[in-house]
């Protein structure tokens, strides 16, 4: 089964509009961790959140904001005012407690975004 | 603070030959990790070192595959006896706690010709 599932191949938004990017995860740990990282075409990996699965307050860094709905097991992340420079490819991602036994970050499939001027 | 630093960023290579790539993690981070990545795909998990010990291995590192990290500092991935499918960019990374995100290097992008 997979553990991140995002369900949104691409995504369109207007310049300066909000734009919600959906990750669900599967786990039976208490204690994990969810992170959001973005990849422009150059191809590096950009780490943008970190929502803890204790951290009672939805993460928040700037324009990003993950929207953390522990019982549906999701961790969408919110970016507002989109900007030309966040059009890339957005991926979800969870590492697991010291219970799941590992140390591992396991990504899901990504969604690309497109921001239009 | 430095970056992760990936060396080579290109490789390309004959099918059958042998491949090694290097990693500089950041230099106060005692966890590093690798990663494959192909086109349309997330990254995926190959292994995992605390200081020099590897902890973690998927089951996609087969045999041909190791990885090094003999001072606990910069680590080797050694891929052997290449194959076209192992065509793909190679992503290093380095954090210092488990709760701490990971630093991701620019990758090697190898082709197997």
């Amino acid at each position: 089964a997979q553990k991140i599932t995002q369900t949104q191949p691409g995504m369109f938004v207007q310049e300066k509009e909000a734009v919600t990017l959906d990750c669900t995860y599967d786990t039976s740990d208490q204690s994990y961790g969810l992170f959001w990282y973005k990849q422009p075409s150059s191809g590096e990996m950009i780490f943008l959140i970190y929502q803890g699965s204790y951290d009672e307050q939805n993460a928040t860094e700037g324009r990003y904001s993950l929207n953390f709905q522990k019982a549906r097991k999701s961790a969408n992340l919110v970016i507002s005012a989109s900007q030309l420079g966040d059009s890339a490819m957005y991926f979800c991602a969870m590492r697991e407690g010291p219970e799941g036994g590992s140390e591992k970050l396991v990504f899901g499939k990504g969604t690309k975004l497109t921001v239009n001027p | 603070d430095t970056g992760v630093s990936q060396d080579p960023r290109h490789k390309i290579t004959k099918r059958g030959q042998n491949v090694t790539f290097r990693c500089d993690p950041i230099s106060e981070h005692n966890r590093l990790y690798w990663y494959r990545q192909t086109l349309g795909q997330g990254p995926e998990f190959l292994t995992y070192f605390q200081n020099e010990a590897q902890l973690e291995k998927s089951r996609l590192l087969s045999d041909r595959f190791s990885a090094e990290r003999p001072k606990g500092s910069f680590s080797t991935l050694e891929i052997q006896r290449t194959e076209q499918g192992d065509s793909a960019m190679y992503l290093c990374a380095s954090s210092s706690r488990t709760d701490s995100p990971l630093h991701f290097g620019n990758g090697t992008r190898l082709t197997v010709t």
